[in-house]
């Protein structure tokens, strides 16, 4: 069974301006998350979708960052303008769900460096 | 609100040492589920276990064994006889019913030196 896919792996970019991220989750996975990991610290949520409906973006800095997940399978993160402190790992995520009993697996993460 | 502790910053042993990696919860949910993540140089978060708040046994997967002590709040991990591939950043995290939320500890970096 094919993992949660995620790119790029690495992405370096000036202050100011933008990127963005793609992730595919597990085939057949209704929620998708996007985590935010700072080096040094633990993964912090920044949204939840289940299916293409958002559950939970309430750690989402909606001024700069912005996630989609069209027709509830792929997803995009994007950061406009970028600052320098969210240089980090964005990591995607996807869970089945309670039937699954709530195991939530990763992909390998994109990091992100901004100069 | 939810809480992951991991006292421990960083620990460092030699090959073939015993180590235990301790994680300490907060949770109002009386049904949760507690995981072990392991987080080589590469990045991806590698699921280890997950064990659901009704389930107090004890488990040993090869090296590998976790220790969940409902009454105090724990869900510790154990590598016997550790070896350098063991090397990691590992996080223990917790997921309440309804949130669905994965809540993360700081980790603990792991590192076994030949």
């Amino acid at each position: 069974e094919a993992g949660v896919a995620q790119s790029p792996r690495y992405k370096i970019i000036e202050k100011r301006q933008s990127v963005a991220f793609w992730c595919n989750p597990i085939s057949g996975h209704a929620t998708l998350y996007w985590y935010q990991q700072i080096l040094g610290q633990g993964p912090k949520l920044l949204i939840q979708f289940q299916n293409n409906g958002v559950v939970d973006d309430s750690q989402l800095p909606k001024d700069r960052f912005s996630a989609e997940r069209l027709k509830g399978v792929d997803s995009t993160l994007k950061i406009q303008p970028a600052k320098l402190e969210d240089s980090a790992v964005y990591l995607c995520a996807s869970s089945a769900g309670v039937s699954s009993g709530n195991t939530i697996y990763f992909g390998e993460g994109s990091w992100l460096t901004v100069v | 609100a939810q809480k992951v502790t991991q006292a421990q910053t960083e620990i460092s042993v030699v090959e073939k040492e015993d180590v235990t990696l301790d994680c300490v919860y907060e949770t109002r949910d009386t049904t949760y589920y507690l995981f072990w993540y392991k987080q080589p140089p590469s990045g991806e978060l590698v699921f280890l276990i997950r064990r659901n708040s009704f389930d107090e046994q004890n488990e040993i997967s090869g090296r590998y064994s976790w220790n969940f002590q409902k009454s105090t709040s724990s869900f510790n991990f154990t590598i016997t006889a550790s070896q350098v591939v063991d090397s990691a950043v590992y996080f223990c995290a917790l997921i309440g019913p309804r949130a669905q939320k994965l809540v993360f500890g700081q980790g603990t970096r792991l590192t076994i030196n030949p």
